[in-house]
């Protein structure tokens, strides 16, 4: 199974702020990687699919870059309700398999 | 938009079998070349697939659930279904039903699904 491992696990930042979250697979998916957003009582909401194509009605300071084994999540300008759970998925090969998570706190 | 909602026990003795269904909405599961899913959080943690199927009846397993599951599709019903056959304590879990196979692109509400005697 690949191993998608996300840091960090948690950080705290204030409304404005640039936010940037990491996920690493431990083998190349070359770009088969996405990302969710997930908040308290929901399910996961896709954000980024293709490690860098942002889903239709996703905000645009929402981007992705990466392929190979590094990828970044980088929200622009933090808003109220950006305050969430992240995860990466690689689709790359089957078993599918998730990080662990970063949850984004308010500063 | 398609509009996912699963249905079930929320409660499922140990060694039982635990079946859900998820109903689909604003589409046949069979108009397009749909893949419909499972996946689970356990609570307090992440994310889980349990497996795929495509809408002519393929299906794709986690290795570490394949003997256990079953996804199936109901074209007459518009459902997608789950079965996990033996459960214990580790699949307690909140079960979303998903559509789309190398990402989501929608998913339900999800359904609590205790194991406990």
């Amino acid at each position: 199974d690949i191993q998608m491992t996300q840091s960090p696990s948690s950080l705290s930042a204030s409304v404005g702020d640039r936010v940037t979250i990491t996920c690493r697979a431990s083998q190349s998916i070359r770009t088969y990687l996405n990302w969710y957003q997930q908040k308290p009582g929901e399910g996961p909401n896709l954000l980024i699919y293709g490690a860098s194509s942002l889903q239709s009605g996703v905000p645009s300071r929402f981007s992705g870059s990466g392929s190979g084994t590094d990828f970044t999540l980088t929200i622009s300008s933090l808003q109220p309700e950006d305050f969430a759970t992240y995860y990466c998925q690689q689709s790359y090969s089957t078993p599918l398999t998730f990080g662990g998570g970063t949850k984004v706190e308010i500063k | 938009q398609l509009q996912l909602q699963e249905s079930g026990p929320g409660l499922v003795k140990p060694s039982e079998t635990l079946s859900l269904t998820c109903t689909v909405s604003n589409d046949s599961i069979s108009s397009s070349s749909y893949y419909w899913g499972w996946i689970r959080q356990p609570p307090g943690e992440g994310l889980d697939w349990i497996g795929s199927v495509y809408y002519s009846g393929s299906t794709y397993y986690n290795p570490s659930l394949k003997s256990r599951v079953t996804i199936s599709v109901d074209t007459s019903k518009n459902q997608v279904s789950l079965n996990l056959t033996s459960v214990t304590a580790a699949d307690t879990a909140v079960y979303y039903c998903v559509e789309g196979y190398y990402y989501f692109q929608q998913c339900g509400q999800g359904t609590l699904v205790t194991v406990s005697s």
